[in-house]
């Protein structure tokens, strides 16, 4: 496999449940990123790992736990999400490195996402 | 800080119609430019990308040049399908930590 994966493509929850996105890259990148797309809502950059290092973390509740065990790998662990929560979470890989350009020449890759709905 | 901002949508055309979507950016130093698309039920593609002042970045008959004079990044087509309707966002990255930095968004629906 190339490129991004997440799963699932889908996932319908309850407001009770516990469970997990998963997100890998097969790119080589060493900076991995969840982000959620609200309808009628701009992109919302959740959390940030450079180097399996969380970098970021912007205000997100914390019923919303990332994980990021290798450079390869990163997870989202949900648990008593709320209806509005429900959204298309998105993850992205680059190669954070300064020194030799990486996502500032190329950009970031995106998954093709999870669509979420909590009921 | 870093910002982007695009026209509203949802912009309608007819297929064949000329293309552009407005981006203005305001960013310290000498960003990167990208224009993502996102067809329906899909992730962010990278449509096209430029890195430098006056650099023309082109990709499936799109293209946007970066004008530093204007901090402006349009996208353009000359004739556009049924099959471009999609949502496009225009994004930068500065310098310093790579972090990307998001347009609302632009909806783009063309008709037959």
């Amino acid at each position: 496999e190339t490129g991004v994966t997440q799963t699932p493509r889908h996932l319908v929850m309850g407001m009770t449940n516990k469970k997990s996105l998963k997100c890998e890259q097969h790119l080589g990148h060493n900076a991995m990123y969840w982000y959620k797309q609200s309808a009628k809502k701009p992109l919302e950059l959740m959390f940030v790992y450079s180097l399996e290092e969380r970098v970021e973390n912007n205000s997100v509740p914390s019923r919303f736990s990332p994980e990021c065990p290798n450079s390869s790998h990163l997870f989202l662990h949900l648990h008593t999400l709320q209806p509005e929560d429900s959204a298309l979470y998105l993850c992205a890989s680059s190669q954070d490195t300064t020194r030799t350009g990486g996502a500032f020449l190329h950009g970031y890759t995106f998954g093709s996402g999870t669509r979420l709905t909590v009921v | 800080g870093n910002s982007v901002t695009q026209m509203e949508g949802p912009v309608t055309l007819s297929e064949e119609a000329f293309l552009t979507i407005n981006c203005t950016y305001t960013a310290t130093g000498y960003p990167s430019l990208f224009w993502y698309v996102q067809y329906p039920g899909e992730g962010l593609q990278l449509l096209l990308k430029a890195t430098k002042a006056d650099d023309k970045g082109s990709n499936k008959g799109f293209e946007a040049t970066y004008r530093k004079e204007t901090t402006s990044f349009h996208l353009e087509k000359g004739s556009v399908q049924v099959s471009d309707s999609a949502v496009y966002f225009c994004a930068l990255m500065g310098t310093g930590f790579q972090k990307l930095v998001f347009g609302t968004g632009t909806r783009l629906l063309v008709s037959p």
